[in-house]
């Protein structure tokens, strides 16, 4: 139980273009999902937290214009990353809460060239 | 505020031996510990929690970790290392489930298993 399905897992854009990465919590209601970044062989940085029906909380650091993230339904969360560059390319995971801790989903690797 | 610090950012050990990856934290509430792994390119698959009740918390493939609080630690072992275990391992410290319930991750550890 408890799984987070995370798509795409791999995307490989244009810099100018838009990506969005999806995370759908499949058998509980996520309430709030955290978006993380992971830099090469580096630990996870938390960039956004997102609450359902309401505006996300950024970290500091984290322009929230370019990295736009919508939690419209208990189920959904979505991060898009505007007008990406190749500076964005970067692993992408989305997190949320559950009674055991934490679900992770697996991860989207973004390569913007 | 809370803070994670894994000790070591690479451990390498022989097939068969034991495994001991090192994380300190501090915390102003009485913390939840977690330790994930990561295979590359994946994402991160909880390995074991711990959330106030048995100090030496039990978790999948053989690993535990103790929480001891008068050393503020939650170091994780694992008597026989296999070679599947090689991957990146994180420690996590969360507040509060009644609050943000944001994480703070370690650095990370590098497990390197030699045949």
């Amino acid at each position: 139980g408890a799984v987070v399905s995370q798509h795409p897992s791999w995307v490989i854009c244009k810099s100018g273009t838009s990506v969005k990465i999806e995370c759908r919590s499949l058998d509980f209601q996520a309430t709030t999902m955290f978006w993380y970044r992971q830099f090469p062989k580096q630990s996870l940085m938390l960039m956004a937290t997102s609450n359902e029906g309401s505006k996300a909380t950024y970290e500091q650091g984290v322009e929230k214009d370019k990295f736009l993230i919508n939690h419209a339904s208990l189920t959904l969360s979505t991060l898009t990353v505007t007008s990406a560059h190749p500076e964005d390319s970067s692993f992408y995971i989305c997190s949320a809460r559950v009674p055991s801790g934490y679900t992770f989903g697996s991860g989207t690797r973004l390569t913007v060239v | 505020a809370q803070s994670v610090t894994q000790l070591d950012s690479h451990v390498s050990v022989s097939e068969g031996t034991p495994v001991l990856l090192r994380c300190n934290y501090s915390s102003s509430y009485s913390p939840s510990l977690f330790w994930y792994v990561q295979h590359p390119n994946k994402g991160l698959q909880l390995l074991l929690k711990y959330t106030s009740a048995a100090t030496l918390v039990k978790g999948i493939n053989g690993f535990e970790a103790e929480f001891k609080k008068s050393e503020t630690s939650f170091h994780l072992t694992k008597p026989s290392a296999h070679m599947s275990d090689a991957a990146e391992y994180f420690c996590v410290v969360s507040g509060p489930w009644t609050n943000a319930g944001k994480s703070t991750f370690g650095d990370g550890t590098t497990l390197t298993v030699k045949p």
